[in-house]
């Protein structure tokens, strides 16, 4: 029974090119968010989506869009790949929108950008 | 200035002994703080939770805050090797904002 799942797990793709990353979660949660962890193990929140509207748009570069097609998934798609955007992807859900709210992560996902 | 800020670590303590984490933070309006533990190549995973200043304990866990020193720690009592891992700081400035510190490492010796 996975509570939030994401795919792939790995991805490893070419500078330029442009890929997504897919969320989704069964846990009936009301906000999902995306998190970028470095190679410092620092976990940066990027977006915050509550019932399929975003609520949070921290300072990320244009190249990474969200899609919310329901509240149980929220996918990340990123165009034209770059070096520093290597890192690992984590998506979680939490029951409401307040902060004050356990948040469950997915596996995450490792991405190398070449 | 980090919003969140931990000792990066490495913490070594011996095994039985208490392992103490330490976390500051920024925004004296805060109201929410989070532990989190994360194994290696693992998601992070909610330990405890603290709004009221003071002590909270779960079991081998207690978390300590101290708003008027926007101090937050964490005590781990008789730690074990399976409490190797890295420790999230995590906070709640105000509304849907949520805040990591970079971490501490923590390794339990056998």
């Amino acid at each position: 029974d996975t509570a939030v799942s994401q795919t792939p797990k790995y991805l490893v793709t070419q500078m330029g090119n442009d890929k997504s990353i897919k969320c989704e979660q069964n846990l009936g949660h009301d906000t999902m968010y995306w998190y970028k962890q470095d190679s410092k193990k620092f976990l940066k929140i990027m977006f915050s989506y509550n019932n399929k509207e975003l609520i949070i748009n921290e300072t990320v570069p244009n190249r990474f869009s969200p899609k919310s097609p329901d509240k149980a998934h929220l996918n990340l798609h990123i165009n034209s790949l770059e070096l520093g955007d290597s890192a690992v992807y984590f998506c979680a859900s939490s029951l409401l929108t307040s902060g004050d709210n356990e948040q469950f992560f997915g596996p995450g996902t490792r991405l190398t950008v070449l | 200035q980090k919003e969140v800020e931990q000792n990066s670590g490495p913490l070594s303590v011996p095994e039985g002994a208490i392992a103490s984490l330490n976390c500051t933070y920024s925004d004296r309006g805060s109201q929410s703080f989070f532990w989190y533990r994360q194994y290696s190549g693992k998601s992070p995973e909610l330990i405890m939770f603290i709004y009221s200043n003071g002590d909270k304990e779960d079991g081998r866990f207690t978390a300590q805050l101290n708003k008027a020193s926007q101090y937050v720690s964490l005590l781990i009592r008789d730690s074990q090797p399976s409490d190797s891992a890295t420790y999230l700081c995590a906070v709640n400035p105000t509304g849907n904002q949520f805040y990591f510190g970079t971490g501490t490492s923590l390794t339990v010796i056998p």
